[in-house]
This record gives structure tokens, C-alpha cells and sequence, in this order.
């Protein structure tokens, strides 16, 4: 089955010890979206790469950066994560071309702190 | 800006009560509407779609309606089980820079009581 694949899906890390979030897709969907979801909140856009073309949420802080290789990968840095950034990390993909169409989702990757 | 707003939780119900989880929406245009739920320590799923005025959405027992005339997107179940204890969202995509982004209401956590 075409699906978006998260790993982990339990990470922990230590103040200020970078972390990546992998995700990968066999959709072959063209825009990779990447989300932070805190507890009983909406999931918060961080950025999205259309192809190649990466596009940064204004309120985005600099510690989270992205990178996409190819078009099956995409993944998730954070250089010095602090105990605000524990959350759910979410991938999703969609066709660039078709608003009709939702997004498709990992299972996402909850990040702890200590 | 386009905007979702969503009731507030948490809604508890027996079992096979009638369901009503109420959504707005405002957008410019002619967005195309969702309903995603979320399971515990899981990813959003797509629960139903409707992409233009007065259709309907519907899976798994649950219907929404895309009302233009009162900018609505309301999540209805005749009878809803256990199982549907969840976390529902409503969404709707927005085209910005050649890109779809899907913007979300705060969500809504269902519970149902055997």
C-alpha cells in the first residue's frame, strides 16, 4: 500500500542535543509537508517543500530546518531542541496540483525532552 | 485569512447516540472541504471530503454537507460507537504560491460511553 512512513515514532533527545525526524512516501506526491502538534491542539504548519522548493512558515523559529533529498524523503532538524519543542511531528504529502485531494499522513513522531 | 472554526470539546455520548460536530469555515473562493480523525499516539486520517457546494461527504457511517450559503461543514453520525472515540478535525485547503496548504480547526475530542 502507498503510505508515509515516519521514524522514529518515539524519539527522545537531550536539551539542546540536535535530533532529525525521517519521513518517507511511496505516493510520489510532488509537496512534503511537515507539522508540530502539541497535545489537543490543531497540528501547526512548520513548512512544506514544493519538488525541491522549500517554503518556511513566517512564525517557523530558526531552530527547526528541513532538508528533501528526493522526492521519497524528507526530514525534520532541530538543532538545539529546547523543552518547548516536545511534541507530535507530523509528514504529510499531497499533489501540488489537485486542492481537491486531502493529505495523507504518517502515524508521526512524538519527541521527548529531557 | 481563511479560517476553520470548530466546537469545542469534549463531546460525550452514549452508545448509538446522534453525533453533530459543528465546523465553519471562511475562505476566499472555493475551497474543498475535510474531515480527518485521530486516534491516540496516531496520524490524521481522512475521514470524508466534499469539494464543491451541496455535496456530500460520507464514510464509515459519517456525513458532512459543503454549505455554501452558511459556510458550513457539520460531521454527522446516527449512531455512534466506542470506537469513534476520537479526535476530529475539520479542514479545508487553500491555494497560496502554486501550492495547496490545508488549514485546520482546533479539533474536537469525542468520547463515547458503553
Amino acid at each position: 500500500d502507498a503510505m508515509v512512513i515516519q521514524n522514529p515514532r518515539y524519539q527522545v533527545t537531550q536539551f539542546g542535543k540536535p535530533v532529525t525526524l525521517s519521513c518517507s512516501q511511496t505516493l510520489n506526491h510532488n509537496v512534503m509537508y511537515w507539522y508540530q502538534q502539541k497535545s489537543s491542539q490543531a497540528p501547526k504548519l512548520l513548512f512544506h517543500y514544493y519538488d525541491k522548493d522549500f517554503n518556511n512558515e513566517a512564525d517557523t523559529p530558526d531552530n527547526f530546518q528541513s532538508r528533501r533529498p528526493n522526492t521519497s524523503f524528507c526530514f525534520l532538524d532541530i538543532r538545539s531542541p529546547g523543552l518547548g519543542d516536545a511534541a507530535m511531528y507530523l509528514c504529510a504529502t499531497s499533489s501540488a496540483s489537485m486542492g481537491n485531494q486531502p493529505q495523507h499522513f504518517g502515524d508521526g513522531t512524538r519527541l521527548s525532552i529531557l | 485569512g481563511n479560517s476553520v472554526t470548530q466546537m469545542e470539546g469534549p463531546v460525550t455520548l452514549s452508545e448509538e447516540a446522534f453525533l453533530t460536530i459543528n465546523c465553519t469555515y471562511t475562505a476566499t473562493g472555493y475551497p474543498s472541504l475535510f474531515w480527518y480523525v485521530q486516534y491516540p499516539g496516531e496520524g490524521l486520517q481522512l475521514l470524508l471530503k466534499a469539494t464543491k457546494a451541496d455535496d456530500k461527504g460520507s464514510n464509515k457511517g459519517f456525513e458532512a454537507t459543503y454549505r455554501k450559503e452558511t459556510t458550513s461543514f457539520h460531521l454527522e453520525k446516527g449512531s455512534v460507537q466506542v470506537s469513534d472515540s476520537a479526535v476530529y478535525f475539520c479542514a479545508l485547503s487553500d491555494k497560496t504560491s502554486g501550492t495547496y496548504k490545508y488549514i485546520f480547526g482546533t479539533g474536537t475530542r469525542l468520547k463515547v460511553l458503553a
